[in-house]
Formats: C-alpha cells, sequence, structure tokens
C-alpha cells in the first residue's frame, strides 16, 4: 500500500495561492492520486483526481512530477472559507480494494485575513 | 440533485443499548460504503456494499456491528450492544464508478457519543 506523507498544517492568507505536497514514494504503476477536503462537522469532498503531469479543474490544480513519488496541490486566492482539512490519497482507482482507501491525518490549512 | 443522507446527525446513547445508523446514497449509485472517525483518529474504512450484497466488511471491527443494504438502497449500520469505544463519527459514501478510488460522495456523518 502507498503510503503518504503531508504537513499537518499550513497557514495562509486571504488571496495568496496554497501548495500543499504530498509524498508517496512507494506509488505503485496503477495508482492514482486524489485529494478531499473535509470541513468541520463534514464528510470530505473529492476535489481533484490525477496520474500524472497536471490536472486542472474550476476548484483546484494537481501537479505530478514525472516519477510520481509526490504530488502538489495548488489552490489559487484562497478565502477564508477555504480552511479545511486536505487528504491526499493513493490507490488503484479501478481494481483497488475499499479497505485500502486510507485518509491519513491530512493537513490543517488555516486561512488568515 | 441530492446528495447522500445521513440520518441522525447526533446520537447519545448508554453503553449496552442499542443504535441504528441509517445512509441514503445518492440515486443510481450501486456502490455504499461505511466509514468512522474513532477518537480523533484517522478515517477508517469499514465495510464496502456494491448494490444490496457485501463486496468487503473487513473493516468490521467485531460481530456488535451489522451492516445492511435493503434492496440495493439504503443502508443501516447497527452497533448492538454499544461500547464506549464506539464514540466517534460514522460516515457514509456513495459512487457509481467501479472502483473506491473513484469520486466518492459523502454524507455529513453520525456523530455517536456512548456514554
Amino acid at each position: 500500500l502507498a503510503k503518504t506523507t503531508q504537513p499537518i498544517s499550513m497557514d495562509s492568507y486571504e488571496g495568496q495561492e496554497v501548495n500543499i505536497t504530498c509524498s508517496h514514494n512507494n506509488i505503485a504503476t496503477n495508482d492514482y492520486i486524489t485529494w478531499y477536503q473535509q470541513f468541520p462537522s463534514q464528510g470530505p469532498r473529492f476535489i481533484i483526481q490525477g496520474y500524472k503531469t497536471k490536472v486542472t479543474n474550476e476548484v483546484a490544480s494537481l501537479f505530478i512530477p514525472a516519477d510520481r513519488k509526490s504530488s502538489t496541490l495548488s489552490l489559487p486566492r484562497v478565502s477564508l472559507s477555504d480552511t479545511a482539512v486536505y487528504y491526499c490519497l493513493v490507490g488503484d482507482v479501478f481494481s483497488g480494494s475499499a479497505r485500502q482507501l486510507t485518509f491519513g491525518s491530512g493537513t490543517q490549512l488555516t486561512v488568515l485575513p | 440533485e441530492a446528495g447522500v443522507t445521513q440520518f441522525p446527525s447526533h446520537s447519545v446513547i448508554e453503553k449496552g443499548q442499542t443504535v441504528t445508523l441509517r445512509c441514503d446514497p445518492i440515486s443510481g449509485h450501486d456502490n455504499l460504503y461505511w466509514y468512522r472517525r474513532v477518537m480523533g483518529k484517522e478515517i477508517k474504512f469499514l465495510l464496502h456494499f456494491v448494490k444490496e450484497s457485501k463486496q468487503d466488511e473487513s473493516g468490521m471491527p467485531n460481530n456488535r456491528f451489522l451492516a445492511e443494504r435493503t434492496g440495493g438502497t439504503y443502508s443501516t449500520l447497527k452497533v448492538q450492544p454499544a461500547e464506549l469505544e464506539d464514540s466517534g463519527v460514522y460516515f457514509c459514501a456513495s459512487s457509481s464508478g467501479t472502483g473506491p478510488y473513484e469520486k466518492l460522495f459523502f454524507g455529513s456523518g453520525t456523530q455517536l457519543s456512548v456514554l
């Protein structure tokens, strides 16, 4: 199972770009990288998913280097409402087992005014 | 489109009592998952339904936990009898994909407190 390592916490100011890096040194060939966001008293919410290079959607961008041993979630111009815990997950999208979906401790992002 | 709905949002019971949690997945989603976070620890997998069948229940902690999914629609998770260590937040998620790492839609969870 590919284990992930993320910073426990990060602080940022409104309007800044935030980059959260996740290390996954033993990522497997079939593994995808998925990021979830969780607000207090809510369940995790899917943000973005990718396999290699760069993926962008209306919420964030995901940068994955060629060796895929790490990935960076980029949040453009954060606001106070982006304060949340962000989880990096790694696993086989199509044939992985549900029990392998591990959220880890996540990164607590706090956006300051 | 309605999201994943969980009921109740909070439940406070005494040790030894029975509690039943309910999850209504997004309509048409064949995959339904139960997760929980206990004692502020990490979110852990409990089990996975595909329609009405249990695909994987390896995360269920013991036989005090019973999950069902009637007709492949809503699901219930019963804890009987509840113990103090069962306190935590129970999340339900659903997806239409073929694998667990595809996009999951989570409910807001049920906060269970066993006193």
